[in-house]
């Protein structure tokens, strides 16, 4: 099955300065990696997602990159803000799998006012 | 109610206790998930629903039970729990083509402890 490495496990950011989170995936096969928030008590939810046919995608303040040979995705947070602070989840899921998720251990950003 | 819910949203439980959390979803999705969420841990995918039928069993104990009687809800039935088994019981829901790649919705979790 998929697995998926997430580091680091801490980050710590001033405010306003930019955040990058890396993932790897251990099967070629994979085709789809989300990015899940998950704010402290709350539901993780989902914030960005790329596909394996494009290298990267951005909404506002949030990127991520796919690089599928190398078999690692990375989440890019810039300007952070305090609202910013929570668990960013990775996650990777293949064709036939039918929408299985296999998740990172999770990050914890801090952003510092 | 909208989205992914959850009942009851706490729960205390003794080991030789029989309880059930019930997850369900507004969205009209055809595919139900249950994960484990346990502290420094990678959420745990144990079991999944597709078109209400199990297809996926991820090794998980018999102890633990699931139920999806239509696309709309999901049970877990728990019995003869561990101490180890304390944790945030989150239910999740999409749509499944069978291809992968469709964004799951959260419910907002059981936070399970067994005494």
């Amino acid at each position: 099955g998929e697995n998926v490495e997430q580091h680091p496990s801490t980050l710590s950011v001033q405010e306003g300065d930019s955040a990058v989170i890396k993932c790897t995936y251990s099967d070629s096969a994979s085709n789809y990696f989300p990015w899940y928030k998950q704010e402290l008590g709350k539901r993780p939810q989902l914030i960005i997602d790329i596909r394996s046919n494009v290298g990267e995608k951005k909404d506002q303040r949030i990127a991520v990159t796919l690089n599928k040979t190398a078999k690692h995705f990375s989440l890019h947070i810039t300007e952070t803000q305090p609202e910013d602070s929570a668990v960013y989840f990775c996650a990777a899921s293949w064709a036939w799998g039918n929408n299985r998720l296999a998740f990172g251990k999770g990050n914890q950003v801090v952003v510092i006012p | 109610e909208t989205g992914v819910t959850q009942t009851p949203r706490h729960l205390v439980m003794g080991m030789t206790n029989k309880k059930s959390l019930k997850c369900e979803q507004h969205l009209g999705h055809n595919a139900m998930y249950w994960y484990k969420q346990s502290a420094k841990k990678p959420l745990e995918l144990m079991f999944v629903y597709s078109l209400e039928e199990r297809v996926e069993n991820n090794s998980v104990p018999s102890r633990f039970s699931p139920e999806c009687p239509n696309s709309s809800h999901l049970f877990l039935h728990l019995h003869t729990l561990q101490p180890e088994d304390s944790a945030l019981y989150l239910c999740a829901s999409s749509q499944d083509r069978g291809t992968g790649g469709y964004e799951q919705y959260f419910g907002p979790g059981t936070r399970l402890t067994v005494t």
